[in-house]
């Protein structure tokens, strides 16, 4: 089972915000890496580090975190943002790698 | 352009063995960690493997602990996934994955492992 725990489904109206959260011990630790995953395709990095987006990635993607819970934040969702989105860290151990449960994400 | 494009899936029996290949490009292969993944499709994303960049340090997921073993060729731009003793919990899409230690900034398309008698 998964360390890292994600609400399974967030709507967002469109042009609106929409927060994923991620749960896990290990993010009072460790700063989530975040995914975009649309249907028939590889995930995509959206976010890493404290809130460090990739080139190519649009700015209204955002990342945070306290405690033990991270957020990604999109911030006037547009249609093509409708995904998956998994976050990821290390294990409590800080060896291994785990990913979140996913969260899916409509755009309304 | 980076590119990476992942072969050798397939269908095998159980107990049978099958080895992935991730070829590399658009990139000095020998300066990233590179990292298996895998996803039971309609499912969510499983990290199997990772590798550091010379091959001197490999860890697995417990679940594949054993029987899998990572590798890769620096001179043919290659990373390599050996899977042995498989079971059918093994059937996923497996995505191997440009990184650092502990995340995967690029991802390959995947390639389909069907474990099955």
């Amino acid at each position: 089972s998964s360390e890292l725990t994600q609400d399974p489904a967030v709507s967002v109206a469109l042009g609106q915000t929409v927060r994923i959260t991620c749960q896990g011990d290990s993010l009072r630790n460790y700063f989530p890496t975040w995914y975009q995953q649309k249907p028939g395709q590889a995930p995509v990095l959206v976010i890493y580090g404290e809130n460090n987006r990739p080139s190519g990635i649009p700015d209204r993607f955002s990342g945070s975190s306290s405690g033990n819970t991270a957020s990604l934040t999109i911030t006037g969702a547009q249609a093509e943002d409708e995904a998956d989105y998994y976050c990821n860290s290390r294990d409590s151990s800080g060896y291994h790698l785990v990913f979140g449960t996913g969260t899916k994400v409509t755009v309304l | 352009e980076v590119q990476l494009v992942e072969s050798g899936g397939g269908l095998v029996q159980p107990g049978g063995s099958l080895r992935l290949s991730c070829a590399a490009s658009g990139f000095t292969f020998s300066d990233y960690w590179m990292h298996w993944v895998r996803q039971i499709p309609g499912k969510g994303l499983v990290w199997v493997s990772r590798i550091n960049r010379d091959a001197t340090l490999t860890t697995y997921a417990d679940s594949v602990k054993g029987r899998f073993t990572i590798s890769r060729d620096n001179a043919k731009n290659t990373l390599y996934l050996q899977m042995n003793s498989l079971r059918a919990e093994d059937t996923a899409v497996y995505y191997c994955a440009r990184g650092t230690y502990y995340d995967f900034f690029y991802w390959g398309q995947g390639t389909l492992v069907t474990v099955s008698s």
